[in-house]
């Protein structure tokens, strides 16, 4: 069955550095999400992509953050200077077509921020 | 905007025995999709079952089924004869079904832990 690819699975980071976070969707699949979930939280959207710009994004979402999709498979998420709080599970996700109703996770990448 | 609320923080069942988790919600549309994924110690988001809202017929995925009562906005999930694997974080989810707009995001509730006992 085709799944979402995501690595690292774990990062370990300092303070104020950038991480780049790695996705690789289901191939024929066209909308992609990054969503977040701090220890303990509920999980929050925080952007969707598609047609190689952002669709939406939410408050969380604000200038350190940004996606790209640098190839045919790959969607990225950067966080730049990174903070204590950015500390959480990202996951990534992918749907079909615009008639397409379900989105599929990732196994996700836990980021710790030291 | 859609709120999506898990009454439940925990829930235990007795292997073999029969559980139900609750979720209501808040939308002003009547097109929409529900979702219950299933979140394991490995933290991985895992797709449990899906309904359509302009669907009567209640999903239902081998043990696990649901009840969506569209005019109470509840849509709950019975998980039948449970097993040890059931054990998990369930969340309960809401995605709009309109075009254009902020309906390919999913809203999710709080979650409930569900202990599976032996």
């Amino acid at each position: 069955e085709p799944e979402v690819t995501q690595t690292p699975s774990h990062q370990v980071t300092q303070m104020g550095q950038e991480v780049i976070l790695r996705c690789v969707p289901i191939s024929n699949h066209l909308y992609f999400y990054w969503y977040r979930q701090i220890l303990g939280q509920k999980v929050e959207f925080l952007v969707s992509f598609y047609n190689n710009e952002i669709s939406e994004k939410s408050e969380i979402f604000d200038d350190q953050f940004s996606v790209e999709r640098p190839d045919g498979s790959n969607f990225t998420l950067k966080i730049r200077s990174t903070k204590l709080e950015d500390s959480a599970m990202y996951f990534c996700a992918s749907s079909e077509t615009r008639s397409g109703n379900t989105i599929y996770f990732g196994e996700g990448s836990w980021l710790t921020v030291v | 905007a859609q709120t999506v609320t898990q009454s439940q923080p925990e829930m235990s069942v007795q292997e073999a025995e029969t559980v139900t988790l609750s979720c209501t919600y808040d939308t002003s549309e009547s097109d929409y999709y529900l979702f219950w994924y299933k979140q394991p110690p490995s933290r991985q988001m895992i797709l449990v079952i899906r309904q359509e809202a302009y669907k009567q017929q209640n999903a239902t995925e081998n043990r696990f089924s649901v009840n969506f009562q569209k005019a109470a906005k509840s849509f709950s999930l019975k998980i039948s004869d449970s097993q040890l694997g059931d054990a998990a974080m369930y969340f309960c989810a809401y995605r709009s079904a309109r075009s254009g707009g902020s309906n390919y995001k999913l809203t999710f509730g709080k979650g409930t832990l569900l202990t599976v006992n032996p």
